[in-house]
């Protein structure tokens, strides 16, 4: 499994485009990239997931460049909501027959400020 | 459509007891992973379950097992609870379409005192 590193921790201000970057030098080519939100006492939840280029949703974008040995996530226009840990993960995608398994680091805990 | 639900929110037991955790996955959902997270750390992989049968095994001891029912819900026991088993438990769900995304429930508090 890809070793993901990513920052401690951020403050950004309300209203503020937010990017966290995520190093994985050792992602494999059938490697994944997710990220999870995770409030205090509650589960992690889905953000986003991508293989290459970008993916966009209506919570966040994924930029991924060419080597695919970084990622980074921006959540535009940030509110005191988003204040939580992100987590990247690496990793196969899920291809059923119980086989896949997320592996967490530390998280980036986003602090953001009124 | 109800997410994966996790019963009971918060629970206390003493060092020595044993205790069960369960799980019930997404709906179309037929595997499910039990994971530990600890106060101010992410969460850590425990086991995996598909087919009612133990597919994956994280660096957990023995104390800790499983079991998947016929209609994919889960239960976690831990047995011979240590001070350091006090942490926010977590059940995580898959399969199915969209088989690339995998839930959490919100979780079972445990203190151990």
């Amino acid at each position: 499994l890809a070793k993901t590193t990513q920052p401690i921790s951020m403050d950004s201000y309300e209203g503020q485009e937010v990017n966290i970057t995520c190093s994985h030098n050792n992602i494999a080519t059938n490697d994944y990239i997710t990220w999870y939100q995770q409030f205090p006492s509650q589960g992690p939840r889905f953000i986003i997931q991508g293989y290459k280029t970008k993916v966009t949703n209506e919570v966040a974008s994924l930029f991924i460049p060419a080597d695919r040995k970084s990622s980074t996530l921006s959540l535009p226009r940030v509110s005191l909501s988003d204040t939580a840990v992100y987590y990247c993960l690496v990793g196969e995608r899920y291809s059923g027959a119980g086989s896949y398994q997320l592996t967490f680091g530390k998280g980036t805990k986003l602090s953001v400020i009124p | 459509d109800a997410g994966v639900t996790q019963s009971p929110t918060h629970l206390i037991k003493t060092r020595g007891q044993q205790v069960t955790l369960r799980c019930s996955p997404k709906s179309g959902h037929d595997t499910v992973s039990w994971y530990q997270q600890a106060l101010g750390q992410g969460p850590q992989f425990i086991f995996q379950y598909y087919e009612e049968e133990e597919r994956q095994r994280g660096n957990f001891p023995d104390r800790f097992s499983g079991h998947q029912f016929p209609n994919y819900s889960s239960e976690l026991n831990v047995n011979a609870l240590l001070l350091g088993d006090s942490a926010l438990y977590l059940c995580a769900s898959s399969g199915g379409t969209g088989a690339n995304t995998i839930y959490f429930g919100e979780g079972s508090w445990l203190t151990v005192v």
